[in-house]
């Protein structure tokens, strides 16, 4: 069955700084992998996501995340961030049967000045 | 706009009693899913719906029940079978074309 890990469950980053939120993923013969975002008490809204072809993924919001078949993970980045950006993200994968979403446990993004 | 509007907002029920979280899409989607989440947990599959009158179980299907009437509405009722239902609940949908899926606001469901 697939699965996927996040491997960091709080990351505190002070406003301006880089981020990198990890991701890793079973393997599988075809791999389809999303970021969602999700704000208090609301529901999810994409970021980005990867199909096919690049492996380098640009979406919303300035983030970008990086697809390696080799390290089987899905790592999101964004370069620089802004206390707005302060929430919780879901790393996903579509299960093999491609019938439903799988999500990581959240990693909690706090950004503060 | 087109959307998924889940309601309500938030609902406080008694122990033992069984309700019903709506979850309606105009955005014309084949699929339809429910999804409870509780701190620290993520999202974990209760059930979902590739087509009218159809429905599969997820991970956590049991003291959980739904129906698929119609292409833009999926109710999740959750009964008094379930142990813990104090939890946020989301629904969503996407096209059998498309791969993400798109969520509702949620609702909040709290037990007492």
């Amino acid at each position: 069955a697939q699965s996927v890990t996040q491997l960091d469950s709080q990351v505190p980053v002070f406003e301006e700084a880089p981020v990198e939120l990890r991701c890793n993923y079973s393997s599988s013969v075809s791999v389809y992998l999303f970021w969602y975002v999700q704000y208090p008490n609301q529901g999810l809204q994409l970021l980005l996501k990867y199909l096919s072809g690049s492996t380098l993924v640009k979406g919303i919001n300035g983030f970008e995340a990086e697809f390696n078949k080799s390290q089987t993970s899905f790592h999101l980045r964004k370069p620089s961030v802004h206390i707005s950006d302060t929430a919780e993200y879901f790393c996903a994968v579509r299960n093999q049967a491609g019938t439903a979403l799988i999500f990581g446990k959240g990693t909690t993004l706090s950004v503060s000045s | 706009d087109g959307g998924i509007t889940q309601s309500p907002k938030y609902l406080f029920r008694k122990e033992g009693q069984n309700v019903t979280l709506s979850c309606e899409q105009n955005l014309n989607h084949d699929a339809m899913y429910w999804y409870r989440q509780d701190p620290g947990q993520g999202l974990r599959l209760i059930y979902y719906s590739q087509i009218v009158n159809d429905f599969q179980k997820g991970d956590i299907a049991e003291g959980y029940s739904v129906s698929r009437e119609k292409k833009e509405s999926f109710p999740l009722t959750v009964t008094s079978a379930q142990k813990n239902p104090t939890a946020f609940y989301l629904c969503a949908s996407s096209s059998v074309a498309n791969t993400e899926a798109f969520f509702g606001q949620g609702t909040r469901l709290t037990v007492v």
